[in-house]
């Protein structure tokens, strides 16, 4: 089966930093992906990772630990249209698992 | 390059009536895949499309159905709908490893 857990809920201010961490257990694992999904929107790709390590693209960072089924989404110097559902996303034979998300909101 | 489009945008039901979705991929994708999103829940897979052919099915009941065309479009069904059907039905289509999600039909039961 698959688990993943995220935190459901989170608040930081503009030009913060904030880490959404996504712990997993599945059965079979190819990869990660982040999504982003704005509220009423569809969910668009922000990364992939499939080495561990940390993957920079951006104001978005993405690490992973394929030993400890643990990663990360470190979003910096915040802005208010970052206010987003963050959504973890374990791969496995073209197939994703997602966790229900983390809503980030970002306050001035 | 055009997205993931899909059709309609809005649907509404009646409790045991059928809806039908529909899904056009990014042009030389050939998977498609559908996801249920209720209200507050994470994407819940449902049905994965590959070369015409259906590549895998979540744990949803036989009434969650669908077909991929031979242009690679794909059609979901839904029979004998029910309250909870009440969700956002978001389509995919995949380059590689990567999905790309179209902006989803809103399917309200009532």
């Amino acid at each position: 089966g698959q688990n993943i857990d995220q935190p459901t809920e989170m608040t930081a201010t503009e030009g913060a930093i904030v880490q959404i961490n996504c712990t997993y257990q599945t059965s079979g694992f190819n990869g990660l992906f982040w999504y982003q999904q704005h509220a009423g929107e569809a969910p668009t790709f922000l990364s992939y990772n499939v080495l561990d390590g940390l993957e920079e693209k951006g104001r978005f960072s993405s690490f992973l630990s394929r030993s400890k089924g643990y990663s990360y989404l470190l979003l910096k110097e915040l802005q208010m249209k970052d206010s987003a559902s963050y959504l973890c996303a374990p791969h496995n034979d073209y197939k994703l698992s997602f966790g229900a998300g983390t809503t980030v909101t970002v306050r001035a | 390059e055009a997205g993931v489009t899909q059709s309609p945008t809005h649907l509404i039901k009646t409790r045991g009536q059928q809806a039908t979705l529909r899904c056009s991929p990014i042009s030389g994708h050939t998977s498609v895949y559908w996801y249920q999103q209720a209200l507050g829940l994470g994407l819940q897979f449902l049905l994965w499309y590959d070369e015409g052919e259906e590549r895998n099915r979540g744990n949803f009941p036989p009434r969650f159905s669908g077909r991929q065309f031979p242009n690679y479009s794909s059609e979901l069904n839904v029979n004998a709908l029910e309250l909870e059907d009440s969700a956002l039905y978001l389509c995919a289509s995949r380059r590689q490893e990567t999905q790309y999600f179209g902006p989803g039909t809103r399917l309200l039961v009532l």
